[in-house]
């Protein structure tokens, strides 16, 4: 089992901050993904990453940026926050070999004011 | 494109009720399907999957076959508990060979259970 860590968990910040809402796991796994999850509980994939420096665009675009450095991290950022950022988000991450199953975070329920 | 089509909720049921969430999928190939259960406050877990086609998924009492002549992969409980509360996502995964490694969710499917 995966364990994954998102820092915050909950975030309320004023319009036109930046933040960066944070992801880290300790398995080792290459891919990870973040996912933006409506009120209304549907799931949309804003970025993934299948390595060290890999980053890519998800299905949703987003105005977010994401940064992979380190195999255990990646940290996604708003440069300048939006009350149409107001979401949950979800960090994923799945092993390279063998299992297709995603493990995911808590995830950070973040509100825009 | 690859899409996931899944029964709409809120779901209520007494507890001891049978549960059935029906989901149907739309992809080109063979995915391999998934049900993920969110609790309240929580993020995603797996619940059950099945990578073929006839295979049957099972956990916690809760299971699903894949069916690929009705392309579905509905899930069922023959007694739900209180705590069987949270909402419920179909998924499905093309697989590295059709370069398509992500999951694509349905709408996800609100369940409560009532004392």
């Amino acid at each position: 089992e995966a364990d994954i860590y998102q820092t915050p968990r909950y975030l309320v910040i004023g319009t036109g901050k930046k933040i960066t809402l944070e992801c880290s796991q300790t398995m080792g796994h290459d891919k990870m993904y973040w996912y933006q999850q409506d009120p209304g509980m549907e799931l949309h994939l804003i970025h993934y990453s299948y390595g060290v420096n890999s980053t890519e665009k998800g299905d949703l675009s987003s105005e977010s940026t994401v940064s992979r450095i380190r195999t255990e991290h990646f940290p996604l950022t708003l440069e300048s926050a939006r009350p149409s950022h107001t979401s949950q988000y979800l960090c994923a991450t799945q092993d390279r070999e063998g299992t297709d199953t995603q493990y995911f975070g808590p995830g950070t329920r973040l509100t825009v004011l | 494109g690859d899409s996931v089509t899944q029964m709409e909720g809120p779901v209520t049921l007494s507890e001891e009720a049978f549960l059935t969430i029906n989901c149907t999928y739309t992809a080109t190939g063979y995915p391999s399907l998934f049900w993920y259960v969110q609790y309240p406050g929580e993020g995603l877990q797996l619940l059950l999957k099945a990578t073929k086609a006839d295979d049957k998924g099972s956990n916690k009492g809760f299971e699903a076959t894949y069916r690929k002549e009705t392309t579905s992969f509905h899930l069922e409980k023959g007694s739900v508990q209180v705590s069987d509360s949270a909402v419920y996502f179909c998924a499905l995964e093309m697989g590295s060979n059709f370069g398509n490694e992500k999951l694509t969710f349905g709408t996800g499917t609100r369940l409560t259970i009532i004392p």
